[in-house]
């Protein structure tokens, strides 16, 4: 069984730092794309960041690019978006997905875990 | 970037009605879209991707049309656990994906 498990959320001040961490299992890790996505309290989704199967190369959504930094460790099949200077519009919760057949879908999600970055 | 809009943002419909969301692209995007059930409190589910291909897993009554600029899902039958939120998704603009606002389907 798939699963995928975030963790690393929490509150967080202005132009503080905080890790996510998602250990993945029932699959092979290495063999997918992955991705984080976000939803603001009461809003929407969108799409943060992915990152290839060996990590050689990632992308991210322009609000956070310059701050977010996605990375992945095959050996412990984890996925992990290191975030700086964090700001209240990036308050959220953040969930680590599969991406379906290469960087198009998103097949399986984590729980999501909750960003609150406030004073 | 490309936009997506979809349409109603709620529908109210009861057990065993027939339920169509629209999702429009701000530009062309082939068949690169997909469709996600949102319940409260729990992460989003694929249902249909590539426009119209049915997740493994996922009830027949859903199902995924259009292609271009103009899509739809429809409910053919409207079942107690399908009232949620509903997202398009595009996947054209590679990598840069974005999602539709979201349509909530509510109990009439």
């Amino acid at each position: 069984e798939v699963q995928l498990v975030e963790s690393g959320g929490g509150l967080v001040q202005p132009g503080g730092s905080l890790r996510l961490s998602c250990a993945a299992s029932g699959f092979t890790f290495s063999s997918y794309w992955m991705s984080w996505v976000r939803q603001a309290p009461g809003k929407g989704l969108e799409w943060v960041a992915n990152i290839k199967q060996d990590g050689s190369e990632k992308y991210y959504v322009d609000s956070v690019k310059g701050r977010f930094t996605i990375s992945r460790d095959n050996a412990k099949n984890s996925l992990y978006l290191q975030m700086n200077s964090l700001r209240a519009e990036d308050t959220a919760v953040y969930y680590c997905a599969r991406d379906k057949a290469g960087p198009y879908y998103f097949d399986y999600w984590g729980q999501g875990t909750l960003v609150t970055v406030s004073s | 970037d490309i936009q997506m809009t979809q349409s109603p943002s709620s529908v109210s419909a009861s057990v065993g009605d027939r339920v169509t969301i629209t999702c429009r692209a701000s530009q062309g995007i082939s068949s690169w879209l997909a469709w996600y059930q949102q319940k409260p409190g729990k992460a989003p589910k694929l249902l249909i991707y590539a426009a119209s291909s049915l997740q493994s897993g996922v009830p027949s009554r859903f199902s995924g049309s259009g292609s271009g600029t103009d899509f739809t899902l429809t409910i053919s039958s409207l079942q107690p656990e399908d009232f949620a939120t509903y997202y398009c998704q595009q996947a054209n603009s590679f990598p840069s994906w974005t999602f539709g606002q979201g349509t909530k389907v509510e109990i009439k």
